[in-house]
């Protein structure tokens, strides 16, 4: 099961800042936090991740809680290509390698 | 970043074939890599785990006689449906990864009729 729980859904406007949330509770202390989006009918693309301290990249930033049990993905200035479904994902370590569990994610919504 | 392509694109075949579906990964070594599923408007599913050299490991619920995985290669894992039936129509994923961060393919879509 997902360690993760998302909005089902969200709208933003072009070239507003588009701010996802998530809630991961149950986060081990050394579990990451993983964001990927996908396109309708396209693999999963990575955006970002993080352990304990804001991230961020040319893509997002990544605010995640002093005490780890939420994060914020921020798309600064979201355009009409940014219309997909955002996962928000706790990485489980196994013993076969680091295992990435989907949960429903978000579909944002950019509209003009 | 990482590149992974996946052959085919898309493929129709009849109830009762086998299809071989292809995952590479183009521009690095993956010791690891994964299998997905998805269903029309769900989320992925994790099949298996497979490693290079290694017997892949099967998620609970996934059979491992219906869905062969062979990763033989650090740049080549496939994965086999037998016996395809109707229900198994869906889009099938796979990702490598590197350094802790999984890339994916961009999807087989299996339709059996």
């Amino acid at each position: 099961d997902a360690k993760t729980t998302q909005p089902p859904s969200m709208d933003c406007a072009e070239g507003r800042a588009a701010n996802l949330p998530c809630n991961h509770s149950t986060i081990s202390g050394n579990e990451y936090v993983y964001w990927y989006r996908q396109i309708h009918s396209q693999g999963p693309q990575y955006i970002i991740h993080g352990l304990k301290n804001n991230e961020t990249n040319e893509m997002a930033s990544l605010i995640i809680t002093e005490d780890r049990k939420s994060s914020t993905l921020i798309l600064p200035h979201a355009t009409l290509r940014d219309t997909a479904v955002y996962y928000c994902i706790v990485r489980v370590v196994g013993e076969y390698g680091n295992k990435l569990v989907f949960g429903a994610g978000t579909i944002l919504r950019v509209k003009s | 970043g990482a590149v992974v392509s996946q052959h085919p694109s898309w493929v129709i075949c009849k109830s009762g074939t086998s299809v071989k579906i292809e995952c590479r990964s183009l521009d690095f070594q993956a010791t690891t890599m994964f299998w997905y599923r998805q269903f029309p408007k769900q989320s992925l599913m994790l099949m298996a785990t497979s490693n290079e050299g290694s017997k892949a490991t099967y998620e609970q619920g996934v059979e491992k006689d219906k869905f062969l995985i062979n990763h033989a290669s650090l740049t080549l894992s496939t994965l086999t449906v037998t016996s395809a039936h109707p229900e198994d129509s869906s889009f099938y994923i796979c990702s490598g990864e590197q350094t802790y961060e999984q890339y994916f393919g961009p999807g087989t879509r299996l339709t059996v009729t």
